[in-house]
């Protein structure tokens, strides 16, 4: 069964540094999701992405986030400049085309740990 | 009022018991619904849309009242494995998901 996957699995940065996740969505999706979970609370919408371009983002979604499709298969989302704060599970997640099943599927996820 | 609002347990109860969740809404104007499950650490897993009609898979049904803005899941004869936290999605514009806080299930021998 095809998967969404994502790395790295756990990810340690120092306040202020860049970080890039990485997904690799399923590979007949066009619609791709970034969410986070920090630890303990509910998951959290941040950005959608269609036809290389955002269609929705929430407000945690500022000018520190980007999202790219640097190529046919990746899926990426870049924090310029991290904070405590964005200590979380970062989860990518994938839909396929309107005609077939409308559910997003999600990756394992990426633990971002900011010191 | 928060958007979808869950009780968060958790539920403990014998294996081969039958038990339900409920999720409330706030937006009446919410069209679609999804139960995902989460076990610990791990990422959300689809479950199964809820359609307005109720609609059952397997030991799971799903039922929605939108006069009284509420999802409700359904599980028979409860397996070990069932034990996880039940989200309760609405989604809204762009096929943006807004989680519930989830209900911890946990079934017991």
């Amino acid at each position: 069964e095809p998967e969404v996957t994502q790395t790295p699995s756990h990810q340690v940065t120092q306040m202020g540094q860049e970080v890039i996740l990485r997904c690799v969505p399923i590979s007949n999706h066009l619609y791709f999701y970034w969410y986070r979970q920090i630890l303990g609370q509910k998951v959290e919408f941040l950005v959608s992405f269609y036809n290389n371009e955002i269609s929705e983002k929430s407000e945690i979604f500022d000018d520190q986030f980007s999202v790219e499709r640097p190529d046919g298969s990746n899926f990426t989302l870049k924090i310029r400049s991290t904070k405590l704060e964005d200590s979380a599970m970062y989860f990518c997640a994938s839909r396929a085309p309107a005609t077939f099943v409308r559910e997003q599927y999600f990756g394992p996820g990426t633990r971002l740990t900011v010191t | 009022r928060k958007e979808v609002e869950q009780d968060p347990g958790p539920f403990n109860v014998p294996e081969g018991a039958t038990v339900a969740f409920n999720c409330t809404y706030s937006n009446s104007a919410s069209q679609s619904f999804v139960w995902y499950r989460q076990d610990c650490r791990k990422e959300p897993k689809l479950l199964m849309s809820v359609y307005s009609s109720g609609n059952e898979d397997g030991r799971f049904t799903a039922q929605l009242n939108r006069a009284s803005q509420y999802i409700s899941l359904l599980i028979r004869d409860s397996k070990l494995s069932d034990s996880a936290t039940y989200l309760c999605v609405v989604k809204g514009a762009g096929n943006m998901l807004t989680f519930g806080g989830g209900t911890r299930l946990m079934v017991k021998p």
